[in-house]
């Protein structure tokens, strides 16, 4: 089946640092991918929607200026959370949907950011 | 009002029985119709889709879709406590975003 490696698995920081994630499609190509938060005990909420090559659409309430996504290849999509604060902890999910796919995205692994 | 909604659970059922987990959404424009499970701390993975109504079936999990009544639904037969975890309702509209239910924990006890 398709996968889809996220990295780094957890990450700790210190506040007002950034932190890169990384969403790879490890054996297919991926013209969207989606940026998830999950909150503890809580569903997971739609960050942004990324496709290749062009800029990525966040949902309302969502700052592009600090949560800054860049799809760059079929492959590979980064999620930077600049100047981090506390309340950005969170669990961070990335999903890839392959090209000229009918069925839903894959998901990668999640990213569990602390930030101190 | 929630676009898709769950009942949070939890939802107790005895290692053997069926487990049924609903689902409800707003938008009559969607499409397609996801079952994610989720253990704690994991990332979803899933289960199945959907995206006619009636009954789907793969092995001991059978999604059901009512589009008139916009409602989805997913049984788990034979319940093992290894299904034990929080499943999510996520339903695809015409703009092709996803939305995800609050989940539903269920617990299988042996």
């Amino acid at each position: 089946g398709a996968v889809v490696s996220q990295h780094p698995s957890w990450v700790i920081c210190k506040s007002g640092t950034s932190v890169k994630i990384e969403c790879r499609s490890l054996d297919f190509q991926a013209t969207t991918m989606f940026w998830y938060r999950q909150f503890p005990k809580q569903s997971l909420m739609l960050m942004a929607t990324s496709n290749e090559g062009s800029k990525a659409t966040y949902e309302q309430g969502v700052e592009k200026d600090k949560f800054l996504i860049n799809h760059a290849s079929l492959t590979l999509s980064t999620l930077t959370v600049t100047s981090a604060h506390p309340e950005d902890s969170s669990f961070y999910i990335c999903s890839a949907r392959p090209r000229d796919s009918g069925t839903e995205a894959f998901f990668g692994q999640g990213t569990r950011l602390t930030v101190v | 009002q929630k676009e898709v909604e769950q009942n949070s659970g939890p939802l107790s059922v005895p290692e053997g029985a069926i487990a049924s987990l609903n689902c409800t959404y707003s938008d009559r424009g969607s499409q397609s119709f996801f079952w994610y499970r989720q253990y704690s701390g994991k990332s979803p993975e899933l289960i199945m889709f959907i995206y006619s109504n009636g009954d789907k079936e793969d092995g001991r999990f059978t999604a059901q879709l009512n589009k008139a009544s916009q409602y989805v639904s997913l049984l788990i037969r034979d319940s093992q406590p290894s299904d034990s975890a929080t499943y999510l309702c996520a339903v695809r509209s015409a703009g092709n975003m996803l939305t995800f239910g609050g989940g539903t924990r269920l617990m299988v006890k042996p």
